[in-house]
């Protein structure tokens, strides 16, 4: 069981948008930044944002991030086949002294 | 262009012993602090083990606690991530990640390496 909470799938049309929630509590999302990682098949992890909303360089505006207390949001505009894959949230969980992941959220782009 | 790349996984029994390494490119892997995660066969990303830039602190995840060990080797430019105790259930592709961020509380993995795959089995 995980630390942060993900619902385990989500799926849209082509072009569509998706949000995805991470829910955690005080001693983690609660207080400390989050990340989101999207894991497509066969690749490495890729960071799509930080520090709650902050986009790297070469994510493109399609991506956003979001926190509220203790949840976060992912949101996938202009969905492509492309994104198809599982995204995951992370951050520090104080009390734990650990790095916590969401379980994942399985993108379906139908 | 930015690298990491896993090595030393394979096939191992319960109760062996494995050693990963972790070998950067187009930067300078002693300049970040590193974090080791894993992902089981269906599963989903696991954290195992953070190490700090100089080596200290180090922290790890109560499912590996006291069977891990982490470390770095600056001047080779490699981190390692030494498991002993090997169970089943560490059976999982290992990924090396590296760490961005000032501080633990805002952390984040900007790169990531392929992984490398270690099996536990009878």
């Amino acid at each position: 069981q995980s630390v942060l909470t993900q619902s385990p799938s989500v799926s849209a049309a082509p072009g569509q948008k998706v949000t995805i929630s991470c829910s955690g509590s005080s001693s983690n999302i609660g207080r400390n930044s989050v990340s989101w990682y999207q894991h497509l098949p066969g690749a490495a992890p890729k960071l799509l944002t930080y520090d709650n909303d902050v986009r790297p360089s070469g994510i493109p505006d399609r991506f956003s991030g979001s926190k509220s207390g203790t949840s976060a949001t992912l949101g996938i505009t202009g969905l492509q086949t492309g994104d198809e894959g599982d995204y995951y949230c992370g951050t520090w969980d104080g009390s734990l002294r650990a790095v916590v992941f969401g379980g994942g959220t399985k993108l379906t782009v139908l | 262009e930015v690298q990491l790349v896993e090595s030393g996984g394979g096939l191992a029994q319960p109760g062996g012993s494995l050693r990963l390494s972790c070998a950067g490119s187009g930067f300078t892997l002693s300049d970040y602090s590193i974090n080791w995660v894993r992902q089981a066969p269906g599963k989903g990303l696991e954290w195992v083990s953070f190490i700090f830039v100089t080596g200290d602190p180090i922290y790890y995840a109560d499912s590996v606690k006291g069977r891990f060990t982490v470390s770095r080797d600056n001047a080779k430019k490699s981190v390692s991530l030494q498991i002993n105790s090997l169970r089943v259930e560490d059976t999982a592709v290992y990924y090396c990640a590296r760490v961005r961020g000032n501080s633990l509380t805002t952390q984040y993995f900007d790169y990531w390496g392929r992984g490398t795959l270690v099996t536990v089995s009878s």
